[in-house]
């Protein structure tokens, strides 16, 4: 079974800094999917990034990038010029590769999560 | 843009109840999801659907029951309601092929007193 770790419950930050939020992961799998999904207070949660395990090339979202360290199987996702709107919690996924009968290989495994705060 | 709507964000129930929570999506995917959140745990998965009266069991199945009849439509139903199922409950809907991004409603605050 996967198991994914975020070491670090809570974080600050402040404004305009840049953070980066620690996330590790244990698979036997070759390919695979990792997301960063951020959960603003009181609203809805929504994808911030993904990475597929076969791309070697980070991916990268506007102010938000990763660093995806296979061998050591290590995502960490860096927030740059960090904004008040950035608080929120964010969860590392780990999703199996899609294949074979039904939905399983659907399913998402969640770290704990990292609550972040931006102080202005 | 998706939609996944949830019946209630608050609820509260009495321990033995039975309790139905509903989730509908309006973009014809294929998986649904539902979650329990809980400070300190993370998103723990309780059931998931893969399509129409299909269903497989999460991680953390019991005490739950799940229906799906309509494809847009997923409800989570507790037998009968415990004190230890109180949380938050997140429902998730996701297209297959589509880069797999989870959609998740606003969630059920569940209180069982």
């Amino acid at each position: 079974a996967q198991t994914v770790t975020q070491s670090q419950p809570e974080m600050s930050v402040q404004e305009a800094e840049t953070v980066t939020l620690s996330c590790t992961y244990d698979t036997s799998e070759n390919n695979y999917y990792l997301f960063w999904y951020k959960q603003p207070p009181s609203r809805q949660m929504i994808l911030v990034i993904r990475q597929e395990a076969y791309k070697q090339q980070n991916a990268t979202e506007n102010r938000f990038s990763v660093n995806f360290q296979k061998a050591a199987k290590s995502f960490s996702l860096k927030i740059s010029d960090s904004q008040l709107g950035d608080t929120a919690m964010y969860f590392c996924a780990f999703m199996k590769p899609p294949g074979g009968s039904g939905g399983s290989n659907y399913k998402l495994t969640f770290g704990k999560g990292t609550l972040l705060t931006v102080n202005p | 843009d998706v939609k996944v709507t949830q019946s209630s964000r608050y609820l509260v129930k009495r321990t033995g109840e039975k309790v139905f929570l509903e989730c509908v999506q309006d973009m014809d995917h294929e998986n649904m999801f539902w979650y329990r959140q809980d400070p300190g745990l993370g998103l723990r998965l309780i059931y998931f659907s893969y399509d129409v009266k299909m269903k497989e069991k999460g991680d953390i199945p019991e005490g739950y029951s799940v229906s799906r009849e309509k494809k847009e439509r997923f409800s989570l139903i507790l037998e009968s309601a415990s004190t230890n199922q109180t949380s938050m409950y997140l429902c998730a809907s996701t297209q297959i092929g589509r880069g797999y991004e989870q959609y998740f409603g606003p969630g059920t605050r569940l209180t069982v007193t």
